[in-house]
């Protein structure tokens, strides 16, 4: 009964090659959201999606590609890595994006990247 | 632009009351979450606040001043289990409702 799930919790690799996270929500929200969290704790945004729709794209190296085959799932694929990918990726959703909702972020329980 | 500051560590003892402070600086302010993440886990939702004054939720309350861009988390009767990071985040309009995030509060608590 897992709210948000991803795979795999961890995943260590060398520089240069490609890699995928899976997430996956049963909580039948509409938005889903990629973060980075880096070594300083800060949470950034990097891609958000609305009913399979990319409403949100940060200023991310295009070798970071996210997709969402149907609501509940938003995968994110990373090629050719970098040392400075090394992070800890939270996938997330949300019922809705209205202005003054509440709009409650549930999050997976993060993938740790380490590339070496 | 957009900037959040919150202390990055504060200290407090089993049982006594912490106030953890939020400034932020956004054009298009809609609200305000704070969010609890204890080390190594996702962060989970604490409390919104998107009107002036106090929401209280058990042990815990979060104030906002949306004149002087201020909130504060407030956390009564302190447990060990307490010890965590607190996120402050801040919901934008102009940024398609995206939220932005604070670095974070260590809160560290001692018995």
């Amino acid at each position: 009964d897992t709210a948000v799930s991803q795979t795999p919790k961890y995943l260590v690799t060398q520089m240069g090659n490609d890699k995928s996270i899976k997430c996956e929500q049963n909580l039948g929200h509409d938005t889903m959201y990629w973060y980075k969290q880096d070594s300083k704790k800060f949470l950034k945004i990097m891609f958000s999606y609305n009913n399979k729709e990319l409403i949100i794209n940060e200023t991310v190296p295009n070798r970071f590609s996210p997709k969402s085959p149907d609501k509940a799932h938003l995968n994110l694929h990373i090629n050719s890595l970098e040392l400075g990918d090394s992070a800890v990726y939270f996938c997330a959703s949300s019922q809705e994006r209205l202005a003054g909702a509440v709009d409650t972020q549930y999050f997976g329980p993060g993938t740790r990247l380490t590339v070496l | 632009g957009q900037n959040i500051d919150q202390p990055t560590e504060m200290t407090a003892t089993e049982g006594a009351i912490v106030q953890i402070n939020c400034t932020y600086q956004t054009s298009g302010f809609n609200g305000l979450f704070w969010y609890q993440q204890h080390a190594g886990e996702a962060p989970t939702f604490l409390s919104y606040n998107v009107l002036d004054g106090l929401e209280e939720k058990g042990r815990f309350s979060s104030f906002l001043s949306r004149s002087k861009g201020y909130s504060y988390l407030l956390l009564k009767e302190l447990q060990m289990k307490d010890s965590a990071s607190y996120l402050c985040a801040v919901r934008d309009i102009r940024g398609n409702y995206q939220l932005i995030w604070g670095a974070g509060t260590k809160l560290i608590i001692k018995p």
